[in-house]
């Protein structure tokens, strides 16, 4: 079975760095084909996807956040951590991390099949 | 950068009627998109990828329809739990991005 679970503060300051950390099980980033996102929700509004990070450390981001974002994965404790800086009230959101497959036998392909619950981020003084 | 343009905004229906929910492109995205549908307080969950292929268990009564610009989700008869929100999706291989719609709120008339 797999699943993701995000974990990270609930509140930080403006200007603060977070740092969000899925851990996941039931499948591997070493394997070829996977591959996880990160995607976020404002309250009542709609989702925008952040940055994906692939088995073979292929790394992609959001076009307007790419300054401010990295993502990183650590294998061997089956986690992916989402750097995001200079956060402001605007980033107050649902963070959700999510996997997607590549050329996976019985999977969907490059769709998020699979999501972690969320975890609410709030960012204020 | 691909906007996704969902209509209409909230659709009103009762039990057993028919949906269809319409996903706008503003450019081609051959059949790269899928639907989503978001209850509240849960995370999002996957109903179609590539335009037209159900998600494992999915019920048949979700349908997905369309290529290049336009893209269609049709519940054939909705029953109590498919009143939800949903997104539609897209990616792009070159930059790799993903955009989603803005949703279509499905409620019970």
């Amino acid at each position: 079975q797999v699943t993701l679970r995000e974990s990270g503060p609930a509140l930080v300051k403006p200007t603060q760095t977070l740092t969000l950390t899925c851990t996941f099980s039931g499948f591997s980033l070493s394997t070829s084909g996977m591959c996880v996102s990160w995607i976020r929700q404002p309250p009542g509004k709609a989702l925008e996807w952040l940055a994906r990070i692939d088995w073979d450390d292929d790394k992609y981001y959001s076009t307007s956040l790419k300054t401010r974002l990295t993502i990183s994965k650590d294998t061997s404790k089956n986690q992916v951590v989402l750097t995001m800086t200079n956060m402001d009230p605007v980033d107050t959101a649902t963070y959700y991390c999510a996997r997607a497959t590549i050329a996976v036998a019985g999977t969907p392909t490059d769709a998020f099949d699979i999501w972690g619950q969320g975890t609410m981020v709030t960012v204020s003084s | 950068e691909i906007v996704l343009t969902q209509s209409p905004a909230t659709l009103s229906l009762s039990p057993g009627e028919r949906a269809t929910l319409s996903c706008r492109a503003s450019q081609s995205v051959s059949s790269y998109l899928a639907w989503y549908q978001q209850k509240p307080g849960q995370a999002p969950r996957l109903l179609i990828y590539d335009a037209s292929n159900r998600a494992t268990g999915i019920p048949a009564r979700f349908s997905g329809s369309g290529s290049g610009t336009d893209f269609t989700l049709t519940i054939s008869s909705l029953e109590p739990e498919d009143f939800a929100v949903y997104y539609c999706q897209q990616r792009s291989n070159w930059p790799r991005l993903y955009t989603f719609g803005q949703g279509t709120k499905l409620e019970i008339k």
